[in-house]
């Protein structure tokens, strides 16, 4: 079966650096998504990653590894508004999204 | 970007009731839309893929003749709750991608709140 795997929940500092992690096994891959999604909200863009390697956009930057299955989302100088889900979702090879349960991200000051 | 606008932003109606949702691309002709439903605490789980002029591809599980899903054209679909039950309530999602196929983006409109009393 599709599966992605990321953490449920993670806490992090005011003006820190956090990474969400997220594996996946699916058939076919056409690519890797990460949406953000406050409470209450619809899902908002952040990356795609279809090459290995890392993307970075700002202060998210977002990183892929296809042979291992494995993306990675890097929030720096971290606000109090990121505090939010944060989805990571894999095109599969009939190019549907499989999205993972996502990760309540909790900021502190 | 591509905005998608979803009306109305939330309803609430008594069982038995049916409830229409519209979701509409404003600034691009959207060749596929998608019906998600997430319940609290839960992931988006994709309900549909319509096409304009053809019939929605339901996923596994979801009944056809109870949510009832029309794309008239390439700026509008909507999503038709029938007989809604309390087990109904959640987040109703709709995107569009600009698209048919092929690794593209998925625009979200703001989502429906539905709540079945």
């Amino acid at each position: 079966g599709q599966n992605i795997d990321q953490p449920t929940e993670m806490t992090a500092t005011e003006g820190a650096i956090v990474q969400i992690n997220c594996t996946y096994q699916t058939s076919g891959f056409n690519g890797l998504f990460w949406y953000q999604q406050h409470a209450g909200e619809a899902p908002t863009f952040l990356s795609y990653n279809v090459l290995d390697g890392l993307e970075e956009k700002g202060r998210f930057s977002s990183f892929l590894s296809r042979s291992k299955g494995y993306s990675y989302l890097l929030l720096k100088e971290l606000q109090m508004k990121d505090s939010a889900s944060y989805l990571c979702a894999v095109m599969d090879s009939n190019y549907q999204l499989i999205w993972g349960a996502g990760t309540k991200l909790i900021i502190k000051p | 970007g591509a905005v998608v606008s979803q009306h109305p932003s939330w309803v609430i109606c008594k069982s038995g009731t049916s409830v229409k949702i519209e979701c509409r691309s404003l600034d691009f002709q959207a060749t596929t839309m998608f019906w998600y439903r997430q319940f609290p605490k839960q992931s988006l789980m994709l309900m549909a893929t319509s096409n304009e002029g053809s019939k929605a591809t339901y996923e596994q599980g979801v009944e056809k003749d109870k949510f009832l899903i029309n794309h008239a054209s390439l700026t509008l679909s909507t999503l038709t709750v029938t007989s809604a039950h309390p087990e109904d309530s959640s987040f109703y999602i709709c995107s569009a991608s600009l698209l048919a196929g092929g690794p593209n983006e998925q625009f979200f409109g703001p989502g429906t709140r539905l709540t079945v009393l």
